[in-house]
């Protein structure tokens, strides 16, 4: 395995159900980021991890729920999702935040494509 | 608020033809940038970057020009081949070191 992987690829889900989306980095890298990407919008950057502690919530809803428990692993619990949550949720990682040695480069996970209903 | 975006939101181009992608940026503080490519079903993945101390960077088949006169940057793709077909974004680092990222150009080639 190599890169970031995500799971699961895609997930149905109804507005009371709670799921969770997992990320893993098999890069070494020390920052990882939730993004949310809906169609004709920029990526919507949801959380930042820097060595397993958050440092950056975009003001995100409560019903997503991040979790960091190690440099390599980031969840993202969901839970009373909306309809407009619909989205590709992307994963990425960096060996450093932005502006430090390597925090430039994000690497992206395949995402996982989320439809609530 | 500052932003990075691309001109267009879909540029056609013939197979073989060279494709140019436009991105404008706000921020003057900006001081990086980075292209990526993201196709059918996939995250996006780096392509290419540049620093605001060079005006242009070329890598395998990929040109990118940046204009800090105008707050501008292009990237050129020579020869564009059917594997090339994806969507791209510009992205660039704010003075906060944050990556703001634009909305993305589809690229589609015609045969």
């Amino acid at each position: 395995e190599t890169g970031v992987t995500q799971t699961p690829r895609h997930l149905v889900m109804g507005m009371t159900n709670k799921k969770s989306l997992k990320c893993e980095q098999h890069l070494g890298h020390n920052a990882m980021y939730w993004y949310k990407q809906s169609a004709k919008k920029p990526l919507e950057l949801m959380f930042v991890y820097n060595f397993k502690e958050q440092t950056e919530n975009n003001s995100v809803p409560s019903r997503f729920s991040p979790e960091c428990p190690n440099s390599s692993h980031l969840f993202l619990h969901l839970h009373t999702l909306q309809p407009e949550d619909s989205a590709l949720y992307l994963c990425a990682s960096s060996q450093e935040l932005a502006g430090g040695p390597g925090g430039d480069t994000q690497y992206f996970g395949p995402g996982t494509r989320l439809t609530v209903l | 608020g500052e932003s990075v975006g691309l001109h267009l939101p879909t540029l056609s181009v013939q197979e073989g033809d060279n494709s140019i992608i436009n991105c404008a940026y706000s921020n003057s503080a900006s001081d990086y940038f980075i292209w990526y490519k993201q196709e059918s079903g996939k995250g996006p993945q780096f392509i290419i970057d540049i620093r605001s101390n060079m005006d242009k960077r070329q890598g395998q088949r990929v040109t990118v020009l940046l204009n800090k006169t105008v707050k501008h940057l292009s990237l050129q793709i020579a020869a564009t081949q059917p594997g090339d077909s994806a969507v791209y974004f510009c992205a660039g680092r704010n003075r906060d070191d944050k990556i703001i990222f634009g909305k993305g150009t589809r690229l589609h080639i015609l045969p």
